[in-house]
């Protein structure tokens, strides 16, 4: 069972638009968010977290937005530009025991120039 | 500083023959984890280790795969004998200390083809 869920596979977004990547989770126990960029032929690469107790957390043109009574996570970026075509994963953990992360199945965002 | 390091990059190998996947963590990171990246499943965690420690391998497929990590510098991801099944992109990450809300540090990954 998926308890990480990226239900769009694919979005495009024009250059200096509002990307808004979205996360959905099962597991009430998860309390610690990631959001993972990730390029061909190359490893995922950390971009931002956040954890239960927050509702937002701001990087520069990476925001993460959680609502936990919906269980549902965004990334928003903003403006978009063309460097950030990638597929991004969502991510979750938990530290009641359990130390690993459970990622989605990721979204392809494609920049038009 | 050099990041995660995985070998080799692309492995085409024959069904039932054995394959064997390296990584090389980022010096003082305690904690390392094999991933398997699929179209259909995305990442899944196969198995981490805490201070060379195995904690959790209940995302291991079968009996086929094993891992060792005989310090901290290195591990193995094994796959013996392998199937077409087994064909994905292997990921090596590695953090430092053993807390979740850490972030993991990926290698670029393994590219694996069993004909």
């Amino acid at each position: 069972d998926q308890q990480v869920k990226q239900n769009s596979p694919s979005l495009s977004v024009q250059e200096g638009r509002i990307s808004i990547l979205n996360c959905d989770y099962t597991n009430s126990m998860f309390d610690y968010f990631l959001w993972y960029k990730k390029y061909p032929a190359e490893g995922p690469t950390f971009l931002i977290s956040i954890s239960s107790i927050k509702d937002k957390n701001e990087d520069g043109r990476f925001t993460v937005f959680l609502n936990k009574s919906a269980k549902h996570l965004s990334l928003h970026i903003v403006p978009s530009q063309p460097g950030d075509s990638a597929v991004y994963f969502c991510a979750a953990s938990s530290n009641f025991g359990n130390e690993k992360l459970t990622f989605g199945t990721g979204t392809r965002l494609t920049i038009i120039p | 500083d050099a990041g995660v390091i995985q070998s080799p990059r692309h492995e085409v190998t024959e069904m039932g023959q054995e394959v064997t996947l390296r990584c090389k963590p980022i010096s003082g990171h305690n904690s390392l984890f094999w991933y398997r990246q699929t179209m259909m499943r995305g990442l899944e965690l196969l198995i981490y280790f805490n201070n060379n420690v195995p904690i959790d391998d209940s995302g291991m497929p079968e009996d086929r795969f094993s891992a060792k990590m005989p310090n901290a510098s290195f591990s193995t991801l094994k796959i013996q004998p392998s199937e077409p099944r087994d064909s994905a992109v292997y990921f090596c990450a590695s953090r430092k200390g053993t807390l979740s809300n850490q972030p993991q540090h990926f290698g670029d990954g393994t590219r694996l083809s069993i004909l």
